[in-house]
């Protein structure tokens, strides 16, 4: 079956503190890795994708990684305005078309 | 700025009730999709649309029908609401066949009583 896991569910930084958020995943035939940060009260907002395992996505504090497995949110000294709920989804091919599956997302809190 | 808009930000209904949630993109997409959103359980397909009047189920269609008349516009219907349908609801578009990129609505959250 066809699953996408997060780690931590929760996560609580000091500001600066680096961290690494988790996804892990299961699905035959891979399309597409995708990450989303989701602000309170809003919906999910495009952040990286990736395509191959090896390949990396930077956007200011933010590197997302891939692996055959797995993919990595590293976050480098961050700051308050971080603090949000970060979902990973795979794409994958559902017999007759392609399908975005969604982890359950790891909330993150930067404090000052 | 592209745009998707969602037309109530909180709604509050009866069990039984017929619930219409509306959904307006302007950015000429060919996709929209239906997501519900619950806790510990990530986003979940409802619905999702290729073209106009043109519908498929997601993971999980039971109690919900969509409709599509006009390119822009993706209509969830609940026919009988049912506490079990308290959740948030998002609708989102994309450019491609399989949402690559999507773009949210902010999201109804539903409450059925």
């Amino acid at each position: 079956e066809d699953q996408v896991t997060q780690s931590p569910e929760a996560l609580r930084l000091q500001e600066g503190e680096s961290s690494s958020l988790n996804c892990s995943y299961t699905v035959s035939g891979l399309r597409g890795l995708f990450w989303y940060r989701q602000d309170p009260g809003k919906g999910p907002e495009f952040l990286f994708t990736l395509y191959s395992a090896g390949e990396e996505k930077e956007k200011e504090r933010l590197k997302a990684t891939l692996t055959k497995k797995e993919s990595f949110l590293h976050i480098t000294a961050p700051k308050p305005e971080d603090s949000a709920t970060y979902l990973c989804a795979v794409q994958a091919w559902a017999g007759g078309y392609n399908k975005l599956i969604f982890g359950a997302g790891t909330r993150l809190a930067v404090h000052p | 700025d592209v745009k998707v808009t969602q037309s109530s930000r909180y709604l509050v209904k009866r069990t039984g009730e017929k619930v219409f949630l509306e959904c307006v993109q302007d950015m000429d997409h060919e996709n929209m999709f239906w997501y519900r959103q619950d806790p510990g359980l990530g986003l979940r397909l409802i619905y999702f649309s290729y073209d106009v009047k043109m519908k498929e189920k997601g993971d999980i269609p039971e109690g919900y029908s969509v409709s599509r008349e006009k390119k822009e516009r993706f209509s969830l219907i609940l026919e009988s609401a049912s506490t079990n349908q308290t959740s948030m609801y998002l609708c989102a578009s994309s450019e491609g066949t399989g949402g690559e990129k999507l773009f949210f609505g902010s999201g109804t959250q539903l409450s059925v009583l």
